[in-house]
């Protein structure tokens, strides 16, 4: 059963508009939560995070909103450029045992950016 | 800093084969993480080590083993390889297992 969910497979946004990811999750002890990029034969990498203690954290064009009550949170880029199209992927991280921590991720959203 | 290295890069096997992705982390960190990225299905964690001495199950062991050698080494071993185990392997590491974790650049693997 799928802890981290990501409904929308593809997205397709315009060059200088905004791009929001959305992405949803089951298990309530998640209390971290992580967005990663992917670039086709690259290993995934960090993009910003929140805390569940937090609703909004934003770094640059780069924008992460949490919805504790409706277990949702959602990326937003603004504006989208080119560079940003690639596949996105939310995790989230809890403990899962004496202090045991690991991220489970959603299964992607692919973003291209049109110019 | 070379960060994360997973060695292959690539390798194809033949089924029944055995092989061991190597895996090493050069930032200290106390976390090492095994995912397969497969169309589709995003990442999935294969094993996990907590800590130097640790190893667990994640989503989706079986067919692999794995031996956290020392803090900076974690491998991971098919002992009679699989087509379905045909999937890109990704290593991971984190400082405590809770926040960030770096990523290497994969290791295509195909069994025929």
């Amino acid at each position: 059963d799928q802890q981290v969910k990501q409904n929308s497979p593809s997205l397709s946004v315009q060059e200088g508009r905004i791009s929001i990811l959305n992405c949803d999750y089951t298990n309530s002890m998640f209390d971290y939560f992580l967005w990663y990029k992917k670039y086709p034969a690259e290993g995934p990498t960090f993009l910003i995070s929140i805390s569940s203690i937090k609703d909004k954290n934003e770094d640059g064009r780069f924008t992460v909103f949490l919805n504790k009550s409706a277990k949702h949170l959602s990326l937003h880029i603004v504006p989208s450029q080119p560079g940003d199209s690639a596949v996105y992927f939310c995790a989230a991280s809890g403990d899962s045992g004496a202090g045991s921590y690991q991220l489970t991720f959603g299964k992607g959203t692919k973003l291209s950016v049109i110019p | 800093n070379a960060g994360v290295t997973q060695t292959p890069k690539f390798q194809v096997l033949k089924t029944g084969q055995s092989m061991t992705l190597q895996c090493a982390q050069d930032m200290n960190h106390n976390s090492m993480y095994w995912y397969r990225q497969d169309p589709g299905m995003g990442l999935r964690l294969i094993y996990y080590s907590a800590s130097e001495g640790t190893t667990d199950k994640g989503e989706v062991p079986n067919g692999y083993n794995v031996s956290r050698l020392n803090k900076r080494e974690f491998s991971l071993r098919l002992e009679s390889a699989a087509p379905s185990q045909t999937s890109v392997y990704f290593c991971a590491s984190s400082v405590q297992g809770y926040g960030e974790a770096f990523f290497g650049q994969g290791t295509r693997l195909t069994v025929v």
